[in-house]
């Protein structure tokens, strides 16, 4: 069965730190994978997704950048934090046109 | 992007039926309902999506106006499990699913 694992849960980082997120996928092959952030009390907002190895699309241009280095891992950076960025952040990915996306458990991001 | 409209909030008793309305007027040929939930501090959860035909699974109903400008999203007995708020999505093919703000549905013992 495919499972999508995101990690970590939490975090803490201080402004003008770096970031990484990684999010991988596992039972399905060539999936499209999408980054979501959503700020307290906020809606969802589509980061960016990928179709494909080395494929990027950002929806909203900020402090943050994307990468797509294997088929089933998803990764997401920053150079520098910035308070801003404190968020949920959600990996998803869908398998085929027109069904159902799964999401990651997600992780809390606190920037201080 | 097509876009949907939902209330803001609704309310509903345990073991109750609820009908969660989405109006989607300018939804094109090749648009799928879509619907997913989110509880407090997770990720959204698919519930059901449908194109033409009403449909139903484990979790929920869809119906789907004939002119397919609205759709009500059916939990035939509503339990505390089921509070969280609900988004309705219009997607086709592989284009990401765009998150509005959904409907904040509160049961109530």
């Amino acid at each position: 069965s495919q499972t999508i694992h995101q990690w970590p849960a939490t975090l803490v980082q201080p402004v003008g730190s770096p970031l990484s997120l990684e999010c991988t996928v596992e039972g399905t092959s060539n999936p499209n994978l999408y980054w979501y952030r959503q700020a307290a009390g906020r809606g969802l907002q589509l980061l960016f997704y990928s179709v494909g190895i080395g494929q990027i699309s950002s929806e909203v241009p900020q402090n943050l950048s994307a990468s797509r280095p294997q088929d089933r891992q998803f990764i997401l950076s920053s150079k520098k934090l910035l308070l801003s960025d404190s968020g949920f952040y959600l990996c998803a990915w869908i398998g085929g046109l027109n069904t159902e996306a799964f999401f990651g458990q997600g992780t809390r991001l606190t920037v201080v | 992007d097509a876009k949907t409209t939902q209330p803001n909030s609704m309310e509903s008793n345990e073991e109750e039926p609820v009908h969660l309305p989405c109006n989607h007027s300018t939804i094109s040929g090749t648009d799928y309902i879509h619907w997913y939930r989110q509880l407090p501090s997770q990720g959204p959860e698919y519930v059901i999506h449908g194109l033409t035909s009403n449909v139903n699974n484990r979790m929920a109903s869809l119906a789907i106006a004939e002119d397919r400008k609205s759709s009500t999203l059916i939990l035939h007995r509503a339990t505390l499990r089921d509070a969280a708020v609900y988004y309705c999505i219009l997607s086709t093919g592989n284009t990401p699913l765009v998150f509005g703000k959904g409907t904040r549905l509160s049961v109530i013992a």
